[in-house]
């Protein structure tokens, strides 16, 4: 079974500066991807960044890197340059590749001060 | 020209009634999903089809069904609404198998049960 853990219920950074969103999973899959989405209170979901397990580099998307640790089994999102409108939860999650069931962590509320 | 369009955006309803979430997607994908995303936020999956057929059933009360036409349409169907049945709705859809781009989700439904 899939298992996606966030510790971070709440997070506060100041405006410009970096952030590191917490994210480990735990699975028996050799084969995996893994994906970060922002939800802003609007209520959407959004799309922001994705590793697969055999990547060998990190991935990154603008202000957007992903810390894959895979011995660690850890998927950190890093925002570089945090602006107000990164305020928003983030959401964690994984899906198989042999399959096509996405889980999600809990998520982490990010606040972004000016 | 949205991608995941799911009607009503909102639903407020009395206990006891039935009521049905529509969703629609033209991004050619095969699959097609529901997830409930409670009051703290958490997502879980509740239904998964491949091609008008469900691969997903995960233990959600059988006052849940969902219909898909078609692989462009999943809709749920809920009946004997109740108290707890009070969420936001999301609709997704996914290529099947692997792939960067994850799913792409409705704008969800918010449901309240009164």
């Amino acid at each position: 079974a899939q298992k996606i853990t966030q510790t971070q219920p709440g997070m506060f950074v100041q405006e410009k500066e970096a952030v590191t969103l917490d994210c480990t999973y735990d699975t028996s899959d050799p084969s995996y991807g893994l994906f970060w989405y922002k939800q802003p209170s609007s209520g959407e979901m959004i799309f922001l960044i994705y590793q697969g397990s055999y990547d060998q580099q990190n991935a990154t998307e603008g202000r957007y890197s992903l810390n894959f640790q895979k011995a660690r089994k850890s998927a950190n999102l890093v925002i570089s340059a945090s602006q107000l409108g990164d305020s928003a939860m983030y959401f964690c999650a994984m899906r198989a590749v042999w399959n096509n069931d996405m889980r999600f962590g809990a998520g982490t509320r990010l606040t972004v001060k000016p | 020209d949205t991608a995941v369009s799911q009607t009503p955006k909102y639903l407020v309803t009395q206990m006891g009634n039935d009521k049905s979430i529509k969703c629609e997607q033209n991004l050619g994908h095969d699959t097609m999903y529901w997830y409930k995303q409670d009051s703290k936020k958490f997502l879980k999956i509740m239904f998964s089809y491949n091609n008008k057929e469900l691969i997903i059933n995960e233990t959600v009360p059988n006052r849940f069904s969902p219909k898909s036409p078609d692989k462009a349409h999943l809709n749920l169907h809920i009946n004997s609404l109740e108290l707890g049945d009070s969420a936001v709705y999301f609709c997704a859809s996914s290529l099947p198998r692997q792939g960067p781009s994850g799913y792409t989700f409705g704008s969800g439904t918010r449901l309240t049960v009164v």
